[in-house]
């Protein structure tokens, strides 16, 4: 069983069009991220939603929109994508209480590519 | 705001022990995480510390000591697949620094 998935595990696409990519935890998580990873590798806090509201949204294009339907769901939305949108977008999920309350799980990431 | 400072690189011998340090500024301290990457996978958490001191988690360790705003993750007998990149991580581990490759040499 995944515990974290996401969808697509590849996007190639033109300029100025209009992405979304799906993320899904089966672990029961309250608490769940996008981050971005760039060609540098470094991974960025993008945001974080908690029981579905939004507690983290760091600076970050408006043209990128979360968007959390439930627990267990967090989707995120690109609209009019530029070149520098391309990067590894990974998804994660953690419990914000109890013992492993710090411990992420990351989902396998998305490789958009911006043409 | 918050930074994290580690080494780009670092290099040893299967077999060896090797230190990755992390060095952080941040405003609110929730503990220092680590994270291994290997190239194409995801970061998979490898330890935690809330407190000073050092945790071990069988060939890992990693040491906090939070009057120096510091601390390592400790790889022990290095094995090849132990080559990834390990990451420190404050503020709940949502906070990143910019990852640490790590070469092992047969």
């Amino acid at each position: 069983d995944t515990a974290v998935s996401q969808t697509p595990k590849y996007l190639v696409t033109q300029m100025g069009n209009d992405k979304s990519i799906k993320c899904e935890q089966n672990l029961g998580h309250d608490t769940m991220y996008w981050y971005k990873q760039d060609s540098k590798k470094f991974l960025k806090i993008m945001f974080s939603y908690n029981n579905k509201e939004l507690i983290i949204n760091e600076t970050v294009p408006n043209r990128f929109s979360p968007k959390s339907p439930d627990k267990a769901h967090l989707n995120l939305h690109i609209n009019s994508l530029e070149l520098g949108d391309s990067a590894v977008y990974f998804c994660a999920s953690s419990q914000v209480r109890g013992r492993r309350a710090h411990t992420q799980y990351f989902g396998p990431g998305t490789r958009l590519t911006v043409l | 705001g918050q930074s994290l400072e580690q080494p780009s690189e670092v290099t040893a011998v299967e077999g060896a022990i090797v230190q990755i340090n992390c060095t952080y500024q941040t405003s609110g301290f929730y503990g220092l995480s680590w994270y291994q990457q290997h190239d194409g996978g995801a970061p998979t958490f490898l330890s935690y510390n809330g407190l000073d001191g050092l945790e071990e988690t069988g060939r890992f360790s990693s040491f906090l000591s939070r009057s120096d705003s510091y601390g390592y993750l400790l790889l022990q007998e290095l094995q090849m697949k132990d080559s990834a990149s390990y990451f420190c991580a404050v503020r709940w581990g949502i906070i990143f620094g910019k990852g640490t490759r790590l070469h092992i040499l047969p």
